[in-house]
């Protein structure tokens, strides 16, 4: 089936310990997203990727790096977890980069620090 | 600053009566647009989106949204309402920056429940 999966479904993790969180599709997408969703607040960019290869910054990436060594993968790695980084994570990703293109979104995973 | 609201935390409406979901923008430049749907611990799915053209956007499910450029706002709408249609619904503005992120800046987002 076509489309974004991510990896954990949910997870309880201990402040200062290191996670990655694993997103693949299958859509040959060149643009790929990182979103933070928290209540009230909707979703917030953590990092992008217009293409493998490269990454960039987006409005929330403190705590967080990104990597894109090929098309289809794009891991989001929090090196030492803070309670703050509790929210919901969403991959998503898009044909290309512009404007007007639609992004697709995964089904999310679930973090809880404590 | 670019920016989306949605004003309403939630809108009640009994099923097969018309619906409405309001959406405002605040952009520089010429506005691309979104509406998205959040089921229960799922992912956001793509609903329609409004580029250039006609300012009525057809979407999936029987949504349709009106693009007003003069109150600038992006109301997404559906004629008939269904309990199956109850669920979170985000609004999105592509922000148009002068870094290429690719991001959306989204609403806070928009309960609907449709009572049966």
């Amino acid at each position: 089936i076509a489309g974004i999966t991510q990896a954990p479904t949910s997870q309880i993790l201990a402040a200062g310990r290191r996670m990655t969180l694993r997103c693949t599709q299958d859509m040959r997408h060149n643009a790929m997203y990182w979103y933070r969703q928290d209540l009230g607040l909707g979703l917030r960019l953590i990092h992008y990727s217009n293409t493998a290869g490269t990454t960039g910054k987006g409005e929330v990436p403190d705590g967080y790096s990104v990597s894109r060594a090929n098309t289809d993968d794009f891991p989001l790695t929090l090196a030492s977890a803070v309670p703050s980084q509790t929210s919901v994570y969403f991959c998503a990703s898009s044909l290309a980069g512009g404007y007007t293109d639609t992004q697709y979104f995964g089904p999310g995973t679930r973090l809880t620090v404590l | 600053a670019q920016s989306v609201a949605q004003p309403e935390d939630q809108v009640n409406v009994a099923e097969g009566n018309p619906l409405t979901v309001k959406c405002t923008y605040s952009v520089s430049g010429n506005p691309y647009l979104f509406w998205y749907v959040q089921y229960p611990n799922r992912g956001l799915q793509f609903l329609l989106k409004y580029i250039t053209g006609d300012n009525l956007v057809k979407g999936s499910y029987g949504f349709e949204a009106e693009f007003n450029k003069s109150q600038t706002s992006f109301h997404l709408k559906k004629p008939s309402a269904l309990v199956s249609d109850s669920a979170l619904y985000f609004c999105a503005v592509r922000d148009m920056g002068s870094s290429n992120t690719g991001k959306l800046i989204f609403g806070q987002g928009t309960t609907l429940q449709v009572k049966p």
